[in-house]
């Protein structure tokens, strides 16, 4: 299984600004997610990160808001743009097992509280 | 479209007392399904999957989970509850080989009693 570091672990944040988390790998995974888990909610997909192109946005998700990085295989950032308090949430970097593509691992999670 | 439903938000038990976690499903073709754990702070664990084959399977920490087409449900078990269990578990449900159309139920919070 892959092991998955993120940071940071959390952080609050005033609104208007802008905070981009890390995720970290320690192999070579052809797929990485990124999702976010409201209070008291499921996880929901925010976005795809593709390795050297664009990432590929779930419904209700726009890059301009989260915008994505995925400069190699083994490493991604989500940054939350102009956040409000609607944007305080955990946030969680997952990638699937390199064999299958159909387990997710997830990271420990960022959680982001915004003021 | 795919669902998952968790009906039980939170469930209390004592230590050593046996546990059942319900998950239902809608998918339109055969189900990939998912138990993961998560715990206060922490992303989330895969306990066990089901995929194809035995419709019982064996997780991690002593947790299975048995899946029923007829019921659509794939309900987590443990015969004995230990108080490290207390977390918050998740059911998913995919298709094959797609990992992005995972689809997670809102989720059981259980609590253990010593």
């Amino acid at each position: 299984s892959a092991v998955i570091s993120q940071k940071p672990s959390r952080d609050i944040c005033q609104r208007g600004t802008s905070l981009t988390i890390q995720c970290q790998v320690d192999s070579q995974v052809t797929m990485m997610f990124w999702y976010r888990q409201q209070p008291g909610q499921s996880l929901t997909l925010i976005a795809t990160a593709n390795q050297g192109s664009e990432a590929t946005y779930e419904s209700g998700f726009v890059i301009d808001k989260f915008p994505i990085s995925r400069p190699n295989l083994t490493f991604s950032t989500l940054t939350v743009s102009n956040m409000s308090p609607e944007d305080s949430s955990i946030y969680l970097c997952s990638v699937t097992d390199s064999a299958t593509n159909e387990k997710l691992f997830f990271g420990s999670g960022t959680q982001l509280s915004v003021l | 479209a795919q669902s998952v439903t968790q009906p039980d938000i939170h469930i209390t038990v004592s230590e050593g007392a046996s546990l059942e976690l319900r998950c239902n499903y809608s998918y339109g073709a055969t189900p990939y399904l998912f138990w993961y754990v998560q715990s206060p702070g922490q992303g989330l664990q895969l306990l066990l999957k089901y995929f194809s084959g035995d419709t019982l399977v064996q997780g991690i920490k002593g947790f299975e989970a048995e899946f029923k087409r007829s019921q659509s449900s794939f309900n987590l078990r443990k015969p004995s509850v230990h108080w490290s269990d207390a977390a918050e578990y998740f059911c998913a449900v995919g298709g094959a080989g797609s990992a992005r159309q995972l689809t997670f139920g809102s989720g059981t919070q259980l609590t253990v009693l010593p």
